[in-house]
């Protein structure tokens, strides 16, 4: 069945260092993708996406590309900041049926 | 963009009592609605698919008698925890697919409320 997989964290980053957090997906059609972002006690927000293959997803500085032949979609940001601080899940949706996520990766940025 | 508005975004209840948590398409018709529950720390598990006038399907392992879910119109959705218990105490968030036809974003992506965080005491 369809899945997702993402590094697991939680990962630690010093405020302006560079993150990425990897993740690569399994499915039996052409998926959108998308990264989800969850602030401490908050929901789901959608922070960016892609729909076919090579489209850049983009926003707030996080940008991730739909890599259909290592079927990946990481996720970076150049300079990170405190604020980024949350739990950020990979998710993928066939047909716009259920969305699969994966497991969370949570990141803390130091000052 | 979308939205769907989920409520309460907070509830406290009782052992043995039932609690009520809706989800809300604010802008668009909603065929499809789907509940998931977050454990602390652990990923989103899907619990149920809901389409509007139809029973919903329930993910293995999810008891339908005790989480009730209700799609009555294409804008609403509600999950009932009936005699509900601590292990039930949990984050639940639900999200909602459109009508194709309504406009592309709608019909490739599901939209998610803001979350309900339920503690049994």
């Amino acid at each position: 069945g369809d899945s997702v997989t993402q590094m697991e964290g939680p990962v630690t980053l010093s405020e302006e260092a560079f993150l990425t957090i990897n993740c690569t997906y399994t499915a039996t059609g052409y998926p959108s993708l998308f990264w989800y972002v969850q602030y401490p006690g908050e929901g789901l927000q959608l922070l960016l996406k892609a729909t076919k293959a090579d489209d850049k997803g983009s926003n707030k500085g996080f940008e991730a590309t739909y890599r259909k032949e290592t079927t990946s979609f990481h996720l970076e940001k150049g300079s990170v900041q405190v604020s980024d601080s949350a739990v950020y899940f990979c998710a993928l949706n066939t047909g716009g049926f259920k969305t699969i996520f994966g497991a969370g990766t949570r990141l803390f940025v130091k000052a | 963009g979308a939205v769907v508005s989920q409520h309460p975004s907070r509830v406290i209840c009782k052992s043995g009592t039932s609690v009520k948590i809706e989800c809300r398409s604010l802008d668009f018709q909603a065929t499809t609605m789907f509940w998931y529950r977050q454990f602390p720390k652990q990923s989103l598990m899907l619990m149920a698919t809901s389409n509007e006038g139809s029973k919903a399907t329930y993910e293995q392992g999810v008891e339908k008698d005790k989480f009730l879910i209700n799609h009555a119109s294409l804008t609403l959705s509600t999950l009932t925890v009936t005699s509900a218990h601590p292990e039930d105490s949990s984050f639940y968030i639900c999200s909602a697919r459109g009508e194709p036809g309504q406009g592309a974003a709608v019909n490739t992506e599901a939209f998610f409320g803001q979350g309900t965080r339920l503690t049994v005491v």
